[in-house]
């Protein structure tokens, strides 16, 4: 178990384009979140599946963002047309029901939109 | 709603020295309670956590207890080391870990 695992690690984009995270959780864990977090503040929630059903959905999600996992194991997390404003640490956690749902977080995908 | 607040920091302390941190929340229900830590350059690694009323979560010398006639779940620490620099985040979850709830986090740095 190599606990979860984020890439790309840093993404430097221009406005406008789209970006896409991926998310590889551990493996037995049913549960994936996706946060965002900027500087000086703590994770906000964004989303969270339960296998590849999405449960729960911030109204911090815009519609420029969607997130999808399929099969119920790896996540993916896209932005469409990047603005400043979504320059952040995207973080990405896993659980299970088992251990209480206590979190595992990934390292993180620091975004820099220019 | 659900929210957590933290005491704001940064917070510097010398070795040994005793650590509190503050965290209180507002929550419908009965929430669980956590502590994480950030270490730098590292991702958030659970450092303690409480599940209901008066339950007491411990790691690493840190302890905090569930108090739900204050709604406050405050971090200790008796004696604290350099290498307890971090942040550190409390948060919180609904008992179906359906959502969490992140404080703004306290920065902790310990000078020899």
């Amino acid at each position: 178990d190599t606990g979860v695992s984020q890439n790309p690690r840093h993404k430097i984009t221009k406005r406008g384009q789209n970006v896409t995270f991926r998310c590889d959780p551990i493996s037995e864990h049913n549960r994936l979140y996706w946060y965002r977090q900027t500087l000086g503040q703590g994770p906000e929630f964004l989303t969270y599946f339960q296998n590849e059903a999405q449960l729960e959905k911030s109204r911090l999600l815009s519609d420029r963002f969607s997130a999808e996992r399929p099969k119920g194991s790896f996540s993916t997390l896209e932005i469409q047309r990047t603005e400043q404003g979504d320059s952040a640490m995207y973080l990405c956690a896993s659980s299970y029901r088992q251990g209480g749902y206590e979190q595992y977080f990934g390292p993180g995908t620091r975004l820099t939109v220019t | 709603g659900n929210s957590v607040t933290q005491m704001e920091g940064p917070v510097t302390l010398s070795e040994e020295a005793f650590l509190t941190i503050n965290c209180t929340y507002t929550a419908t229900g009965y929430p669980s309670l956590f502590w994480y830590v950030q270490y730098p350059g590292e991702g958030l690694q659970l450092l303690l956590k409480a599940t209901k009323a008066d339950d007491k979560g411990s790691n690493k010398g840190f302890e905090a207890t569930y108090r739900k006639e204050t709604t406050s779940f405050h971090l200790e620490k008796g004696s604290v080391q350099v290498s307890d620099s971090a942040v550190y985040f409390c948060a919180l979850s609904d008992n179906a870990g359906n959502q969490f709830y992140f404080g703004t986090g306290t920065s902790l740095t310990v000078i020899p």
